[in-house]
């Protein structure tokens, strides 16, 4: 059973350009989270989606992030105008379902550079 | 709103000695999940242990225990026999206990870097 995959591992942008950020959760997994983690700090929760749902987005920033968890196919973490402040990991976990008994599973994150 | 304190920036033990990693928390509630995660240099994050608030019981595994104190809201990870390859940083988190919504996401503190010498 495939763990949580996240593609790209690393990504490059230039100000003003728009990061995606792909998460396919492991198999069986229909609830996702993804949180940001900057230079020397630790992770912090961005948005909550379930398929085709967004549950929570209490911590994503209120312009240029947005996210999408389709009913097929990976969630997605877009950013739009990169600024070099979003240079950050990027990490997002799946869950098999909304009781907070369930673990939450990590990718490997993707390291975004906005130069 | 619930906070996580990881006093430690770093820590340094020797290779088979027992090191402790401290982590305090602030909540209101009285059910909830707490957690060391922990991340070498791959950044693959690691679940290492977790307890609920419920279990008076400390929390083992292998040579990884937690010390959990409800009351002082003090949750900390020693670690048994270091190892080399246990040089990581270490990540303490929070997850309510609470169903569904937006209580389900974790919150974790700054981490400890942890280096083991040989």
């Amino acid at each position: 059973n495939a763990g949580v995959m996240q593609n790209p591992r690393h990504l490059v942008r230039r100000r003003g350009q728009e990061a995606r950020l792909r998460c396919s959760p492991m198999k069986g997994h229909s609830h996702v989270y993804w949180y940001r983690q900057l230079p020397e700090e630790g992770l912090k929760f961005m948005v909550y989606l379930q398929k085709e749902n967004i549950i929570d987005e209490s911590g994503m920033p209120k312009e240029r992030f947005s996210a999408e968890f389709p009913k097929e196919g990976p969630s997605i973490l877009r950013i739009q105008q990169v600024v070099r402040g979003d240079s950050a990991a990027y990490f997002c976990a799946s869950s098999p379902g909304a009781s907070s008994y369930n673990e939450q599973f990590f990718g490997p994150g993707t390291r975004l550079t906005v130069l | 709103a619930q906070t996580v304190t990881q006093s430690q920036p770093e820590m340094s033990v020797q290779e088979a000695e027992t090191v402790t990693l401290s982590c305090t928390y602030d909540t209101s509630e009285s059910d909830y999940y707490l957690f060391w995660y922990k991340q070498p240099p791959s950044r693959q994050m690691i679940l290492v242990i977790r307890q609920e608030a419920y279990k008076q019981q400390n929390a083992t595994e292998n040579r990884f225990s937690v010390n959990f104190q409800k009351a002082a809201k003090s949750f900390s990870l020693k670690i048994s026999d270091s190892q080399l390859g246990d040089a990581a940083m270490y990540f303490c988190a929070y997850r309510s206990a609470n169903y569904g919504g937006s209580q389900g996401n974790l919150i974790f503190g700054k981490g400890t870097k942890l280096s083991v010498k040989p």
